[in-house]
């Protein structure tokens, strides 16, 4: 089945500084992969997707990358701020739709 | 839109007792996931439902774990007997038909003493 690795697993940077998560998986059939931010003693959200056919997606500070070549996706926050601080969760979706997560990031932003 | 629906929220119980987590799906949506989180294990799909059939139950722990959809919007997830290690939390997620993201309901806390 599908691996899906994620690093660091925990991250601290200081305010208005970019944050990156990377993610690799095994699964070459795999064609979406969606970030989610879990906030303490809150479900996860999802914040952004990308699809195999892009390389790239923005979404205000938020932005994701994907080589599907190296199987490796990262989450990119710029000008981070401290409500950014929470769990990040990469996963990956293949033909069966089912999500195989990552085993998460503590991001802190330090004000 | 209410969103996934879970109860109970919180639930702590003794080792040995039944527990029956409930969700109810967005509706329209069509395939419904049980998930538990633990610090250690992270996040954990037990099983998935499409169109209330049972695709795919490979990641129930054991027996003593069982998963119901009856109609398309409510499910049950069941342990009989619970055990201190099955203390975590369960999320319920579901999805649109066609689609892939997964929306996630607010989760079961459950402590088993």
């Amino acid at each position: 089945g599908e691996n899906v690795e994620q690093h660091p697993s925990t991250l601290s940077v200081q305010e208005g500084d970019s944050a990156v998560i990377k993610c690799t998986y095994s699964d070459s059939a795999s064609n979406y992969f969606p970030w989610y931010k879990q906030e303490l003693g809150k479900r996860p959200q999802l914040i952004i997707d990308i699809r195999s056919n892009v390389g790239e997606k923005k979404d205000q500070r938020i932005a994701v990358t994907l080589n599907k070549t190296a199987k490796h996706f990262s989450l990119h926050i710029t000008e981070t701020q401290p409500e950014d601080s929470a769990v990040y969760f990469c996963s990956s979706s293949g033909s069966a739709r089912q999500l195989t997560f990552g085993s998460g990031t503590q991001l802190t932003v330090l004000p | 839109d209410a969103g996934v629906i879970q109860s109970p929220r919180h639930e702590v119980t003794e080792m040995g007792q039944e527990v029956t987590l409930r969700c109810k799906p967005i509706s329209g949506h069509n395939s419904l996931f049980w998930y538990r989180q633990t610090m250690m294990r992270g996040l954990e799909l037990l099983i998935y439902f499409n169109n209330n059939v049972p695709i795919d139950d490979s990641g129930m722990p054991e027996d003593r774990f069982s998963a119901k959809m009856p109609n398309a919007s409510f499910s049950t997830l069941k342990i009989q007997p619970s055990e201190p290690r099955d203390s975590a939390v369960y999320f319920c997620a579901s999805t649109l038909r066609g689609q892939e993201t997964q929306y996630f309901g607010p989760g079961t806390r459950l402590l088993v003493l």
